[in-house]
Formats: structure tokens, C-alpha cells, sequence
């Protein structure tokens, strides 16, 4: 009974793989983020959904591109990876737009 | 532009003492919301606790607390009686009230805590 839950918690792939992060989550949350927290444990905002439109898109290649089915997941998608992708990569989700955000797991990306 | 810093990089606090971590940040909005973060080995976000910048009464929740103090753009976290799972990463976090609602984070500090 997992709050937000992501797949998978490990991801090691080659340079220049597609790949997906799955999350999910059970709260009735209206909205949705991803953030990326580097080697120096920086955590920063990339994606935030309300009720399955995008609200915040920052400075994030296009490689990157979030799609969310319906309000309770967010997916990730990445294409063509690079080194300076491997991070993890946390998903959240709050009550609504100004609610607190409660995190998953997260999920850690290596590109070798 | 929001900016959040924690100026200590890592702290360490006896069993059963007290410690403050510290957290300073920069805004030119009057409402706002501030949080603290604990992320454990296991890599998890957890909310310890949050305050409204409207709010003069500083959050408490068990033995966490916070001192907030907006005329100098300060909110340190205070944590009494340390316990062994208190170790982790803590993160100061800014969100405005209204527009984007996404947080800016701190650099976090290391919390080691000593048996």
C-alpha cells in the first residue's frame, strides 16, 4: 500500500537507449512532479502535472518527456541517454497544487 | 529568482542531544511555505516538517521544530533527543504560495548521529 511508488528502483542502461521510469500513485493526488537529484545530492524540479496537463516544464532537454495516462501516474520517458543523465529520479505528488508533495523512492539511472 | 542554502555541509549530534541544522533562503514573495526533508540511506523524501510564512508560531512536530525567522529569511531546524534513525540527508525546501508550486532546494547536511 505503497503512497507513491516508482519502477523500477534500478535502471542501468547503455548510452543512447531509450528508457521509461514508471510512477504511480494511490493518494487521489491531483498533481504530479519529477525531480532530479544529481551526484552532489542537488535536487531539482523538472515536471509538474495537474489533473494530467503540464504546468511546470523547466530547463529539461527534449529528450525528456513526461506522459501521464491519468491523474494517479506520471511516466518518464528518455530518449537517446547520455552520461549526464544518470541521477535519480524521484516522483512526487500532492493533494493539490500548493499541498504538501510526498516523494517515492526513487529511482537511480546509470548510463554507462 | 528563489535560492535556498544550507551552509553545513554535514553536522554530527550525540545520542539523545540536541542539534540545529541550519537553512537560509532568498525571495522577494511575502507568502510562502517552508519545508525540511529527511532523506535516509534508503533514498526516500520524507516530509519532517513545514511552515506557512504567514504563521509568527514556529511548526512543531514531536521532536522536531523549526525557527522561523522571516525578517532575516532564516527556518533552522531543531531536532531534540536524537535518535539513531534520525541519520540522513536533510533538505531546506522554498515554495511559493501561489503560480509555480514546485520546491527549490537546499544543498542538504549530512546528519550523523553518534551511539
Amino acid at each position: 500500500d505503497t503512497a507513491v511508488s516508482q519502477t523500477p528502483k534500478y535502471l542501468v542502461t547503455q548510452m543512447g537507449n531509450d528508457k521509461s521510469i514508471k510512477c504511480e500513485q494511490n493518494l487521489g493526488h491531483d498533481t504530479m512532479y519529477w525531480y532530479k537529484q544529481d551526484s552532489k545530492k542537488f535536487l531539482k524540479i523538472m515536471f509538474s502535472y495537474n489533473n494530467k496537463e503540464l504546468i511546470i516544464n523547466e530547463t529539461v532537454p527534449n529528450r525528456f518527456s513526461p506522459k501521464s495516462p491519468d491523474k494517479a501516474h506520471l511516466n518518464l520517458h528518455i530518449n537517446s541517454l547520455e552520461l549526464g543523465d544518470s541521477a535519480v529520479y524521484f516522483c512526487a505528488s500532492s493533494q493539490v497544487i500548493q499541498g504538501p508533495q510526498y516523494f517515492g523512492p526513487g529511482t537511480r539511472l546509470t548510463v554507462l | 529568482a528563489q535560492t535556498v542554502t544550507q551552509s553545513q555541509p554535514e553536522m554530527s549530534v550525540q545520542e539523545a542531544e540536541t542539534v540545529t541544522l541550519s537553512c537560509t533562503y532568498d525571495t522577494s514573495e511575502s507568502d510562502y511555505y517552508l519545508f525540511w526533508y529527511k532523506q535516509p540511506p534508503s533514498r526516500q523524501m520524507i516530509l519532517v516538517i513545514r511552515q506557512e510564512a504567514y504563521k509568527q508560531q514556529n511548526a512543531t512536530e514531536n521532536r522536531f521544530s523549526v525557527n522561523f525567522q522571516k525578517a532575516a529569511k532564516s527556518f533552522s531546524l531543531k531536532i531534540s533527543d536524537s535518535q539513531l534513525g534520525d541519520a540522513a540527508m536533510y533538505f531546506c525546501a522554498y515554495r511559493r504560495e501561489t503560480g509555480a508550486n514546485n520546491l527549490f532546494f537546499g544543498t542538504g547536511t549530512r546528519l550523523t548521529v553518534i551511539p
